[in-house]
């Protein structure tokens, strides 16, 4: 069965520091999504992209996010200077028009130390 | 915007005892999923189920759109049950777009 992958499952990074949170879609979705959890509490939306650029966005989603689809078949998150509010797990997620259902990657630890 | 309210916050079963989850939205959708977080943080999609009921194996679920809550029930409940279960609804009037998640309901399966 298809599957949404991420990479890494762990990322350690210093604070000030820029990361790269990297997301293989399901090959035929089109309708793509980032979302966050702060250890211990509720899934947070940040941002959800469809046809090549943002379609919606959350004001955690500020200056310091970035989402690409550089090729593909990678979807991209990039946070430019990371603080120590940004640990939390990161999920990918990817839906087709027809299935609707949202499916979610493994997600991504992140630690900003 | 829509709020998402699971009930109860925490719940422990005795291995083999069935259990009913609750969750209730403020408005009216047209999408409504379950989810299952193991204790390595992957979320697990149980349920797509807009309107009517769903089973797969010991797990079912209900979603009365109209009454504006959803039920996943979990019957002879086993220790791989444990973990927080959430459910999510569309914030907007796009099914493609964010989901809006409750603040999950923690099962814990004592053997």
């Amino acid at each position: 069965e298809p599957e949404v992958t991420q990479t890494p499952s762990h990322q350690v990074t210093q604070m000030g520091q820029e990361v790269i949170l990297r997301c293989v879609p399901i090959s035929n979705h089109l309708y793509f999504y980032w979302y966050r959890q702060i250890l211990g509490q509720k899934v947070e939306f940040l941002v959800s992209f469809y046809n090549n650029e943002i379609s919606e966005k959350s004001e955690i989603f500020d200056d310091q996010f970035s989402v690409e689809r550089p090729d593909g078949s990678n979807f991209t998150l990039k946070i430019r200077s990371t603080k120590l509010e940004d640990s939390a797990m990161y999920f990918c997620a990817s839906t087709s028009p027809e299935t609707v259902e949202q499916y979610f990657g493994p997600g991504t630890r992140l630690t900003v130390t | 915007g829509i709020q998402v309210e699971q009930s109860p916050p925490d719940l422990i079963l005795q291995e083999g005892a069935n259990s009913t989850l609750r969750c209730n939205f403020s408005d009216s959708v047209n999408n409504l999923q379950w989810f299952h977080q193991n204790p390595w943080g992957q979320l697990i999609n149980l349920f797509y189920i807009p309107s009517g009921t769903k089973q797969n194996g010991r797990l079912s679920a209900t979603t009365v759109a109209t009454e504006r809550y959803s039920l996943l029930y979990i019957s002879s409940s086993q220790t791989t049950d444990s973990g927080v279960y959430f459910c999510a609804a569309p914030g907007g009037s796009s099914n493609t777009g964010k989901l809006i998640f409750g603040q999950g309901t923690t099962l814990q399966v004592k053997p």
